[in-house]
């Protein structure tokens, strides 16, 4: 039951360079979803995926890239990261056979860019 | 376009006390509403959600939250505060639009004090 993971948990990197977060879930989900946690902002949705090959942006992704060429993957890309890029990502899933459903987190990927 | 407000970023109660947590959403639709709790270096996990039916929703670890429609609320509560209860409380809203998207509030976190 491993449920969805992400990879890394924690990552340090330089500003400009490139840096992807692995996120991967067991159920099938057709949905997945990547947010960024910040102080005072609580979670912003930065892209979502309803099914493999279907992606679209969210509520801030300026600077981020995604695909999912599979259902149990959905990567997230800092194409050349930037210090506003310092965050808390978190990647998360739901079948989406109706609204109301729950959503299932990922524990969290920690970036610092320095 | 839908909303979420919660009142206090920082809530603080002694152990056995009343928890209340504030939380104000805006919708034009009929709305699915959620609490999801973060604990320390984790992801945020579901406590409760309200779809349809029965106003007052029961939750894991003895939390429950009313939905009235009148006040577009819907305030978590738990009659008696455990130190385990410290964590950060999200609560969230989803519209009955066809499409999976949940728009969260910025957080309470509980300070439960011995």
């Amino acid at each position: 039951d491993a449920g969805i993971t992400q990879s890394p948990r924690y990552k340090i990197t330089e500003t400009g360079r490139q840096v992807t977060l692995m996120c991967h879930q067991t159920w099938s989900h057709s949905y997945m979803f990547w947010y960024r946690q910040d102080l005072g902002h609580g979670l912003r949705l930065i892209y979502y995926s309803a099914a493999a090959d279907i992606t679209d942006k969210g509520e801030v992704p300026d600077g981020y890239v995604v695909s999912r060429s599979k259902t149990e993957n959905f990567p997230l890309t800092l194409e050349s990261a930037t210090r506003s890029q310092t965050s808390v990502y978190f990647c998360a899933s739901t079948s989406g056979t109706g609204n109301g459903n729950t959503i299932y987190f990922g524990e969290g990927s920690w970036l610092t860019v320095v | 376009a839908q909303s979420v407000t919660q009142l206090g970023s920082h809530v603080s109660v002694s152990e056995g006390a009343l928890v209340l947590l504030r939380c104000n959403y805006s919708s034009s639709v009929p709305p699915y509403l959620f609490w999801y709790v973060q604990y320390p270096n984790q992801g945020l996990q579901l406590l409760l959600k309200y779809t349809t039916g029965a106003t007052l929703v029961k939750g894991i670890n003895g939390f429950e939250a009313e939905f009235k429609k009148s006040e577009t609320s819907f305030h978590l509560t738990k009659p008696s505060a455990h130190m385990s209860d410290a964590a950060e409380y999200f609560c969230a809203v989803a519209n009955s639009g066809g499409y999976q998207k949940v728009t969260f509030g910025t957080g309470t976190k509980l300070q439960v004090i011995p």
